[in-house]
Protein backbone atom coordinates (compact mmCIF):
# COMPACT_ATOMS: atom_id res chain seq x y z
CA UNK A 1 0.00 0.00 0.00
CA UNK A 2 1.27 3.62 -0.92
CA UNK A 3 1.74 5.52 1.95
CA UNK A 4 3.82 9.01 2.97
CA UNK A 5 4.82 9.94 6.43
CA UNK A 6 6.10 12.67 7.62
CA UNK A 7 8.51 13.76 10.76
CA UNK A 8 8.51 15.04 12.99
CA UNK A 9 4.74 16.27 13.37
CA UNK A 10 5.73 19.54 15.06
CA UNK A 11 8.98 21.38 15.22
CA UNK A 12 10.31 24.77 16.95
CA UNK A 13 13.06 26.34 16.11
CA UNK A 14 14.96 29.19 17.15
CA UNK A 15 15.28 32.00 14.72
CA UNK A 16 18.91 30.79 12.97
CA UNK A 17 18.57 27.45 14.10
CA UNK A 18 18.94 24.88 11.61
CA UNK A 19 17.24 21.97 10.86
CA UNK A 20 15.72 19.12 8.70
CA UNK A 21 11.84 17.57 8.13
CA UNK A 22 11.31 14.08 7.16
CA UNK A 23 9.44 12.57 4.57
CA UNK A 24 9.77 8.63 4.01
CA UNK A 25 7.80 7.07 1.43
CA UNK A 26 6.83 3.59 0.40
CA UNK A 27 5.20 3.69 -3.39
CA UNK A 28 5.72 1.53 -5.99
CA UNK A 29 6.81 3.51 -9.36
CA UNK A 30 7.38 6.70 -7.96
CA UNK A 31 6.45 9.45 -10.37
CA UNK A 32 7.78 12.29 -8.70
CA UNK A 33 7.66 13.79 -4.82
CA UNK A 34 6.59 17.26 -4.43
CA UNK A 35 7.07 19.62 -0.95
CA UNK A 36 4.41 21.83 -0.26
CA UNK A 37 4.14 24.61 2.29
CA UNK A 38 0.70 25.84 4.14
CA UNK A 39 -0.04 28.72 6.43
CA UNK A 40 -3.21 28.74 8.66
CA UNK A 41 -5.91 29.32 7.12
CA UNK A 42 -4.73 29.42 3.41
CA UNK A 43 -4.15 26.78 0.56
CA UNK A 44 -1.07 24.70 0.43
CA UNK A 45 1.59 26.61 -1.94
CA UNK A 46 3.59 24.57 -4.38
CA UNK A 47 7.48 24.17 -3.48
CA UNK A 48 9.54 21.96 -4.86
CA UNK A 49 9.77 18.81 -7.26
CA UNK A 50 12.08 15.89 -7.12
CA UNK A 51 12.35 12.75 -9.29
CA UNK A 52 15.40 10.82 -8.72
CA UNK A 53 17.19 9.98 -6.10
CA UNK A 54 20.23 12.59 -5.61
CA UNK A 55 18.08 15.50 -7.02
CA UNK A 56 18.24 18.43 -4.50
CA UNK A 57 16.33 21.66 -5.19
CA UNK A 58 17.19 25.42 -3.39
CA UNK A 59 14.91 28.20 -2.77
CA UNK A 60 16.13 30.85 -0.15
CA UNK A 61 16.56 29.15 2.93
CA UNK A 62 15.06 25.67 1.82
CA UNK A 63 16.83 22.76 0.77
CA UNK A 64 14.87 19.72 -0.87
CA UNK A 65 16.52 16.20 -1.23
CA UNK A 66 16.01 12.88 -2.37
CA UNK A 67 17.00 9.41 -2.00
CA UNK A 68 15.35 6.20 -2.41
CA UNK A 69 13.09 6.17 0.16
CA UNK A 70 12.98 9.48 1.66
CA UNK A 71 13.17 13.48 1.18
CA UNK A 72 14.48 15.92 3.75
CA UNK A 73 13.62 19.52 3.32
CA UNK A 74 16.48 21.44 5.07
CA UNK A 75 15.93 24.52 6.39
CA UNK A 76 19.04 26.80 6.91
CA UNK A 77 19.00 29.50 9.50
CA UNK A 78 15.18 29.90 9.46
CA UNK A 79 13.35 32.90 10.15
CA UNK A 80 9.77 33.37 11.63
CA UNK A 81 8.19 33.98 8.55
CA UNK A 82 9.21 30.32 7.92
CA UNK A 83 6.55 28.78 9.96
CA UNK A 84 4.40 27.46 8.57
CA UNK A 85 2.97 23.24 7.95
CA UNK A 86 5.12 21.52 5.46
CA UNK A 87 3.33 18.91 3.38
CA UNK A 88 5.05 15.84 1.23
CA UNK A 89 3.32 14.26 -1.37
CA UNK A 90 4.20 11.73 -4.19
CA UNK A 91 2.67 10.64 -7.26
CA UNK A 92 2.69 6.87 -7.87
CA UNK A 93 -0.12 6.17 -10.26
CA UNK A 94 -0.70 8.32 -13.36
CA UNK A 95 -3.61 10.34 -12.33
CA UNK A 96 -3.57 11.36 -8.26
CA UNK A 97 -1.29 12.57 -5.43
CA UNK A 98 -0.88 11.43 -1.90
CA UNK A 99 -0.46 13.33 0.38
CA UNK A 100 2.00 13.34 4.21
CA UNK A 101 0.30 14.76 7.47
CA UNK A 102 2.94 17.45 7.90
CA UNK A 103 5.15 19.12 9.93
CA UNK A 104 4.10 21.85 11.69
CA UNK A 105 7.43 24.22 11.64
CA UNK A 106 7.16 27.46 14.31
CA UNK A 107 10.29 29.83 14.50
CA UNK A 108 10.80 31.57 17.59
CA UNK A 109 12.33 34.97 17.33
CA UNK B 1 -2.76 36.49 -11.43
CA UNK B 2 -2.84 32.70 -11.62
CA UNK B 3 -5.71 31.51 -9.40
CA UNK B 4 -8.38 28.75 -8.08
CA UNK B 5 -10.98 30.67 -6.81
CA UNK B 6 -13.56 28.49 -3.84
CA UNK B 7 -16.76 29.83 -2.93
CA UNK B 8 -18.13 29.86 -0.37
CA UNK B 9 -15.33 30.26 2.16
CA UNK B 10 -17.74 29.09 5.24
CA UNK B 11 -20.48 26.89 4.83
CA UNK B 12 -22.58 25.96 8.06
CA UNK B 13 -25.47 23.28 6.97
CA UNK B 14 -28.01 21.21 7.86
CA UNK B 15 -28.05 17.27 7.11
CA UNK B 16 -29.30 16.41 4.48
CA UNK B 17 -29.51 19.78 2.47
CA UNK B 18 -28.17 19.64 -0.54
CA UNK B 19 -25.08 22.02 -1.49
CA UNK B 20 -22.45 23.05 -3.98
CA UNK B 21 -18.98 24.19 -3.61
CA UNK B 22 -17.70 26.17 -6.35
CA UNK B 23 -14.57 25.99 -7.82
CA UNK B 24 -12.98 28.32 -10.75
CA UNK B 25 -9.67 28.22 -12.30
CA UNK B 26 -7.93 31.21 -14.83
CA UNK B 27 -5.03 29.13 -16.03
CA UNK B 28 -6.48 26.70 -18.48
CA UNK B 29 -5.56 23.90 -16.64
CA UNK B 30 -7.20 20.68 -18.09
CA UNK B 31 -6.09 18.54 -14.25
CA UNK B 32 -8.38 19.78 -11.43
CA UNK B 33 -9.26 18.05 -8.29
CA UNK B 34 -10.76 18.16 -4.95
CA UNK B 35 -9.19 17.50 -1.81
CA UNK B 36 -10.82 17.33 1.90
CA UNK B 37 -8.23 17.78 4.87
CA UNK B 38 -8.52 16.83 7.91
CA UNK B 39 -6.43 16.75 11.53
CA UNK B 40 -4.17 13.43 11.48
CA UNK B 41 -5.18 12.34 8.18
CA UNK B 42 -4.04 14.80 5.71
CA UNK B 43 -5.21 15.81 2.33
CA UNK B 44 -6.90 13.13 0.77
CA UNK B 45 -8.60 13.32 -2.97
CA UNK B 46 -12.19 13.00 -3.37
CA UNK B 47 -12.47 13.58 -7.22
CA UNK B 48 -10.39 14.34 -9.99
CA UNK B 49 -11.06 15.37 -13.62
CA UNK B 50 -8.28 14.97 -16.35
CA UNK B 51 -10.33 17.20 -18.75
CA UNK B 52 -13.74 18.57 -19.92
CA UNK B 53 -16.28 16.09 -19.14
CA UNK B 54 -13.12 13.73 -17.95
CA UNK B 55 -13.72 12.91 -14.13
CA UNK B 56 -13.03 9.96 -11.56
CA UNK B 57 -13.17 8.96 -8.11
CA UNK B 58 -10.00 9.79 -5.96
CA UNK B 59 -9.79 7.85 -2.69
CA UNK B 60 -12.59 9.09 -1.37
CA UNK B 61 -15.38 9.80 -3.00
CA UNK B 62 -18.43 8.48 -1.21
CA UNK B 63 -20.81 11.03 -0.94
CA UNK B 64 -19.75 13.48 -3.18
CA UNK B 65 -20.42 14.36 -6.74
CA UNK B 66 -18.50 16.37 -9.21
CA UNK B 67 -19.01 17.67 -13.17
CA UNK B 68 -16.46 19.13 -15.66
CA UNK B 69 -18.85 21.26 -18.03
CA UNK B 70 -16.35 24.17 -18.63
CA UNK B 71 -12.81 23.54 -18.48
CA UNK B 72 -12.31 26.35 -15.78
CA UNK B 73 -14.95 24.95 -13.48
CA UNK B 74 -14.87 21.88 -11.59
CA UNK B 75 -18.12 22.35 -8.66
CA UNK B 76 -18.03 19.61 -5.84
CA UNK B 77 -21.89 18.66 -5.03
CA UNK B 78 -22.73 17.14 -1.59
CA UNK B 79 -26.30 15.64 -2.48
CA UNK B 80 -27.25 14.99 1.40
CA UNK B 81 -24.61 16.05 3.78
CA UNK B 82 -23.42 14.46 6.89
CA UNK B 83 -21.81 14.95 9.55
CA UNK B 84 -19.07 12.88 9.04
CA UNK B 85 -18.73 15.27 5.53
CA UNK B 86 -17.77 18.15 7.98
CA UNK B 87 -13.84 19.61 6.97
CA UNK B 88 -11.78 21.76 5.13
CA UNK B 89 -12.14 21.27 1.53
CA UNK B 90 -9.75 22.42 -1.11
CA UNK B 91 -9.97 22.44 -5.05
CA UNK B 92 -6.44 22.13 -7.17
CA UNK B 93 -5.45 22.80 -10.74
CA UNK B 94 -2.44 22.21 -12.39
CA UNK B 95 -1.38 21.60 -15.63
CA UNK B 96 0.11 18.19 -15.54
CA UNK B 97 -1.43 15.23 -15.25
CA UNK B 98 -1.94 13.80 -11.79
CA UNK B 99 -1.95 17.03 -10.24
CA UNK B 100 1.48 17.56 -9.39
CA UNK B 101 2.85 21.30 -8.74
CA UNK B 102 -0.85 21.88 -8.30
CA UNK B 103 -2.92 25.66 -7.44
CA UNK B 104 -4.63 25.11 -4.81
CA UNK B 105 -7.29 27.18 -3.98
CA UNK B 106 -7.83 28.86 -0.33
CA UNK B 107 -10.31 26.32 1.20
CA UNK B 108 -14.12 25.97 2.01
CA UNK B 109 -14.51 25.16 5.72
CA UNK B 110 -17.82 23.10 5.65
CA UNK B 111 -19.59 22.05 8.98
CA UNK B 112 -23.02 19.64 9.06
CA UNK B 113 -24.95 19.97 11.24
Amino acid sequence: EDQVTQSPEALRLQEGESSSLNCSYTVSGLRGLFWYRQDPGKGPEFLFTLYSAGEEKEKERLKATLTKKESFLHITAPKPEDSATYLCAVQAGANNLFFGTGTRLTVIP
Amino acid sequence: EAQVTQNPRYLITVTGKKLTVTCSQNMNHEYMSWYRQDPGLGLRQIYYSMNVEVTDKGDVPEGYKVSRKEKRNFPLILESPSPNQTSLYFCASSIRQGGAEAFFGQGTRLTVV
